[in-house]
């Protein structure tokens, strides 16, 4: 498997800041890029995907990709304490579509 | 979005015992599902491709003899862990992708199933 890199934290942000979550992947072949949340003791859920160079923003989540630099971003802007989670980054590599890389995943807690 | 579906979530078994894990996809067709496992504080890996009517592609490391996989079909992927040990302790999830939804790679997991050998 190929390495997906991610910052394991925690990161703690007050109340309405911006929480900045990074993720770094190995392989240049890499076509598909997503972010998930992960409550403790719950199954991933799907936050963000991005499949093109640049910004995407969904409400106040916006995740970034840089192909050249091999890294993918996620934003969350106005953070609230039910934001607080693991934030776990993917990647599909390789055939069949939907295999996906995770990384270690980066623990969010949001303080009011 | 689409639906998939575990069962059991919980699960304790004695070690040297079988264990057989469920995953449903509810509203749609999966040719393909995957299976992932967890350990505590470390992130989701990989471990094979289901394949509806063909044998599963495992990923380096895991034990095709340890946790068959059957995929008999477009709804139903089995995982079941073999003589299974304390070490066997795990999360296991499964996912699924949507193929009517096109090739984006976006995937559906199941709620997960814990389990714990004894």
């Amino acid at each position: 498997q190929k390495e997906v890199e991610q910052n394991s934290g925690p990161l703690s942000v007050p109340e309405g800041a911006i929480a900045s979550l990074n993720c770094t992947y190995s392989d240049r072949g890499s076509q598909s890029f997503f972010w998930y949340r992960q409550y403790s003791g719950k199954s991933p859920e799907l936050i963000m995907s991005i499949y093109s160079n640049g910004d995407k923003e969904d409400g106040r989540f916006t995740a970034q990709l840089n192909k050249a630099s091999q890294y993918v971003s996620l934003l969350i802007r106005d953070s609230q304490p039910s934001d607080s989670a693991t934030y776990l980054c993917a990647v599909t590599q390789g055939t069949p579509l939907g295999r996906l890389y995770f990384g270690r995943g980066t623990q969010l807690t949001v303080w009011p | 979005g689409a639906v998939v579906s575990q069962h059991p979530s919980w699960v304790i078994c004695k070690s040297g015992t079988s264990v057989k894990i469920e995953c449903r996809s509810l509203d749609f067709q999966a040719t393909t599902m995957f299976w992932y496992r967890q350990f505590p504080k470390q992130s989701l890996m990989l471990m094979a491709t289901s394949n509806e009517g063909s044998k599963a592609t495992y990923e380096q490391g895991v034990e095709k003899d340890k946790f068959l996989i059957n995929h008999a079909s477009l709804t139903l992927s089995t995982l079941t862990v073999t003589s299974a040990h304390p070490e066997d302790s795990s999360f296991y999830i499964c996912s699924a992708r949507d193929a009517g939804r096109g090739g984006t790679g976006e995937l559906f997991f199941g709620e997960g199933s814990r389990l714990t050998v004894l």
